[in-house]
């Protein structure tokens, strides 16, 4: 599995957009990037996935470098909401393993 | 939609006595999960399940745990004997799973289980 790396937490004001990013030069070709976040006693969710593209989706963008060794999720304008550990994933198309690293903690400033 | 569906939310029991929890999946869905998160070890697999047939068992802790999909909508983990070390959110996921799917996970809510 390949091995990511996070930072620990990171702070934004409300409004503002945020970058986290994520590294995981250990990727191999086929795997997809997923992210998820846990809001505060709850379950994770999904947020979104990529494997070459930029994507977007209602919730964030993904950015994926071109060697595909690290990538960032945006959220163009951060709320109170989007508080929570967000977690960064390699997944293997029909691969069933999703594990789960330490994440980063987004503290988000009123 | 009513997503996954785990019981109980919350277990309070005592060391020695057996614990079930229980998870129904998204239905239509064939692939099932069973995490724990702690503080100290965060978010950790136990056991998936794809068709009703365990895959991978290794993150199971050891003898006492023991997890079980007897069809497509229902699952246990159980443990037996519960220790305070236990004590732990356990969520359920489940996945379309296949081939081709890229493996987006829908969580429950999870089971707070505290053992005294």
């Amino acid at each position: 599995d390949a091995k990511t790396t996070q930072p620990n937490s990171m702070e934004s004001n409300e409004e503002e957009p945020v970058h986290l990013p994520c590294n995981h030069s250990t990727i191999s070709g086929t795997d997809y990037i997923h992210w998820y976040r846990q809001l505060p006693s709850q379950g994770p969710e999904y947020v979104i996935h990529g494997l070459t593209s930029n994507v977007n989706n209602r919730m964030a963008s993904l950015a994926i470098a071109e060697d595909r060794k690290s990538s960032t999720l945006i959220l163009h304008r951060a709320t109170l909401r989007d508080a929570a550990v967000y977690y960064c994933i390699p997944q293997r198309t029909g691969g069933f393993k999703t594990i789960f690293g330490a994440g980063t903690r987004l503290f988000v400033k009123a | 939609d009513a997503g996954v569906i785990q019981s109980p939310r919350h277990e309070v029991t005592e060391m020695g006595q057996e614990v079930t929890l229980r998870c129904k999946p998204i239905s239509g869905h064939n692939s099932l999960f069973w995490y724990r998160q702690t503080m100290m070890r965060g978010l950790e697999l136990l056991i998936y399940f794809n068709n009703n047939v365990p895959i991978d068992d290794s993150g199971m802790p050891e003898d006492r745990f023991s997890a079980k999909m007897p069809n497509a909508s229902f699952s246990t983990l159980k443990i037996q004997p519960s220790e305070p070390r236990d004590s732990a959110v356990y969520f359920c996921a489940s996945s379309l799973g296949g081939r081709v799917n890229t493996g987006e996970l829908f969580f429950g809510e999870g089971s707070r289980l505290t053992v005294l």
